[in-house]
Order: C-alpha cells, then structure tokens, then sequence
C-alpha cells in the first residue's frame, strides 16, 4: 500500500539557519504530493504542492522537488524564522481509489533566536 | 470566505457516552473526508463521503463508530459508547467537485475529544 516516511524529530535550529526535512514514499502510480504544517492548537494548513515528477513546489520560502527516481519530497528552506516553528507533515493522494491523503508522522520543528 | 468549519473545537465525554462531531465543507466542496490524529502521531484517514453516500470507510473502526454527509446541513462523525483511547483530535478535510488527486484538501481546525 501507499505510504510516506518522515525525517524523525524534533528538529532544533537556530534563525537564519537552512533547513532540510526528508520525507520519501511508496505508491503505485503517480501520486500527488503535499507538504502541509501544523500550528499548535490548530488545523493543517497547505504549505505547497507538487504534482508530478521534476514539479517544484514553493510557498514562504519553502520548496520542495517531486523526485521519481529517488521517491522524495524533501522539504528545503534557506533561511528559518522563529515563526516557521510548528509540525511539518508530508503526504501523498493517490490518483486511484478514495485519494485520500497518506500522512508521515510529523516533523516537529523548534527555532530558536 | 469561510473555510471548513468544525465544531466544537473541545468536547468532553465520559466512558460510555456518544460523542458527535461536526464538520461543515468549504463552499462549492462536496467531498468530504474525517482523519483522526493520536497525540504526536500523523493523521490516520477514516473516512470518505460525498453528500448522502459514503465512498470509503476504509479507515473507520468496525465498532462504534459512524459517519453520514446528508443533503442537508453538516457532516456528523459519531461515536457511541466512548472510551479512553477514543481520545485524540478529529480533524475535517474537505475538496471540491471534481475531486482530482491534484486537489489539495483543506482541513478544519479539529475537534480535541478528551475521554474521561
């Protein structure tokens, strides 16, 4: 069955610093990918998106590649703000059966002034 | 332009009481999808509904636990006789007609059940 794998947390940095979560899948055909985050107390927000192989997807600095050849979706931004602090989620929706979307565990990051 | 409205954002139950929890769609959404997230775990899919038809209940316990989308009016997840590992957040998604996996689903901000 489909599935996504997360880099394990928590991830502490400092502001300023460049940020890399790794998170990777299994499925059959070409899903769509996501990375959503989560706030404390609050609902998943979209972050971006991408829809297929080679698609950069790009939101607030973030960025993330939808590679075929290595299954990835790794998570990429240059320059952390104490405000990125939250729970970063990746997730696939497959374009066969329900499409509904699989989850990673979660990636909780802290940034420290 | 309101989003997926979930409601309410807190209940507490007792062991062996129903707990219902609501979900309101974006506008123009007909899809409909329920995910429960145990603490410091991701989100496990339960269930998929279109107005009056579940597609996918894949996800739900086989006990317990039900869903409906009527015609009219929200989305209810409801869960009879409750207990203590029913507690998590719930949390609501939801996506437009066409349903398209290319679609991002916008999510509510959940229901937090704490069994007692």
């Amino acid at each position: 069955g489909n599935s996504v794998t997360q880099m394990e947390g928590p991830v502490t940095l400092s502001e300023e610093a460049f940020l890399t979560i790794n998170c990777t899948y299994t499925a059959t055909g070409y899903p769509s990918l996501f990375w959503y985050v989560q706030y404390p107390g609050e609902g998943l927000q979209l972050l971006l998106k991408a829809t297929k192989a080679d698609d950069k997807g790009s939101n607030k600095g973030f960025e993330a590649t939808y590679r075929k050849e290595t299954t990835s979706f790794h998570l990429e931004k240059g320059s952390v703000q104490v405000s990125d602090s939250a729970v970063y989620f990746c997730a696939l929706r497959s374009i066969q059966g329900a499409q509904k979307l699989v989850f990673g565990q979660g990636t909780r990051l802290t940034i420290n002034p | 332009n309101a989003g997926v409205m979930q409601n309410p954002r807190h209940l507490v139950r007792r062991r062996g009481q129903e707990a219902r929890l609501r979900c309101s769609p974006m506008k123009g959404h007909s899809h409909v999808y329920w995910y429960r997230q145990l603490p410091e775990e991701g989100l496990k899919f339960m269930v998929y509904l279109q107005k009056e038809n579940i597609i996918d209940e894949s996800g739900m316990p086989k006990e317990r636990f039900s869903a409906e989308f009527p015609k009219e009016g929200p989305s209810i997840l409801r869960i009879q006789q409750v207990v203590r590992g029913d507690s998590a957040a719930y949390f609501c998604a939801s996506s437009p007609l066409t349903g398209a996996s290319h679609q991002p689903q916008h999510f509510g901000d959940g229901t937090r059940l704490s069994i007692l």
